[in-house]
């Protein structure tokens, strides 16, 4: 069965520092892979979307990035956190051959800016 | 743009009570939706997928619905269960290659 693994669960990181989440997916191939934000009070918010390794489209302008380094790797990392930056993150995936399937989620990492 | 509205923000009910939450979105143009729950501080589980051309899918005591014309989709629970509590949200996928819009959600919470 698939899997799908976000670390860290929390974070608190300080104004300016670096980010880096981490995203993996096992028992499948060439999945999709997205990343969401939830903020408090908001619905959650497409970040960015991969169809393969490479591939990154992003939905919305902002202080993150995203990279798929390999197959069933999604990260997302930032050079400089702002207060903005303050969320749920959420990684999910959905079998790649078809926009018809589900798309499954990770347990998330909840980010704190300080 | 898509908008998703789902109503009502929260809701109480005792163990055993039928519910039905309500999802509407202003763009019909959709490849499908899927519903999920949410616990409190944990991820998203996917409950159902309903392809625009189908009407309803239903999977143990969930019961969605769509009707795409008018931009709604409805989840049916039937006879609720405390452990049914959580937050539940809707999310049409605009597009044949689109992404997710989501609702903010409906907050459950039953009784026993």
């Amino acid at each position: 069965s698939q899997t799908i693994h976000q670390w860290p669960a929390t974070l608190v990181q300080p104004v300016g520092s670096p980010l880096s989440l981490e995203c993996t997916v096992e028992g499948t191939s060439n999945p999709n892979l997205y990343w969401y934000r939830q903020a408090a009070g908001r619905g959650l918010q497409l970040l960015f979307y991969s169809v393969g390794i490479g591939q990154i489209s992003s939905e919305v302008p902002q202080n993150l990035s995203a990279s798929r380094p390999q197959d069933r790797q999604f990260i997302l990392s930032s050079k400089k956190l702002l207060l903005s930056d303050s969320g749920f993150y959420l990684c999910a995936w959905s079998v790649g051959t078809g926009w018809d399937q589900p798309q499954h989620f990770g347990d998330g990492t909840r980010l704190s800016i300080l | 743009k898509q908008e998703v509205t789902q109503i009502p923000a929260a809701l109480s009910v005792p163990e055993g009570e039928n519910l039905v939450l309500n999802c509407s979105f202003t763009d019909s143009a959709i490849y499908n939706l899927q519903w999920f729950r949410q616990d409190p501080g944990k991820g998203l589980t996917s409950l159902l997928l309903i392809q625009s051309s189908q009407r309803e899918q239903t999977s143990g005591r969930l019961n969605a619905s769509l009707d795409k014309s008018s931009g709604r989709s409805t989840l049916y629970i039937a006879a609720s269960q405390p452990g049914d509590s959580a937050t539940y949200l809707c999310a049409p996928r605009r597009g044949s290659q689109g992404n997710l819009i989501f609702g903010k959600g409906t907050k459950l919470s039953v009784k026993p």
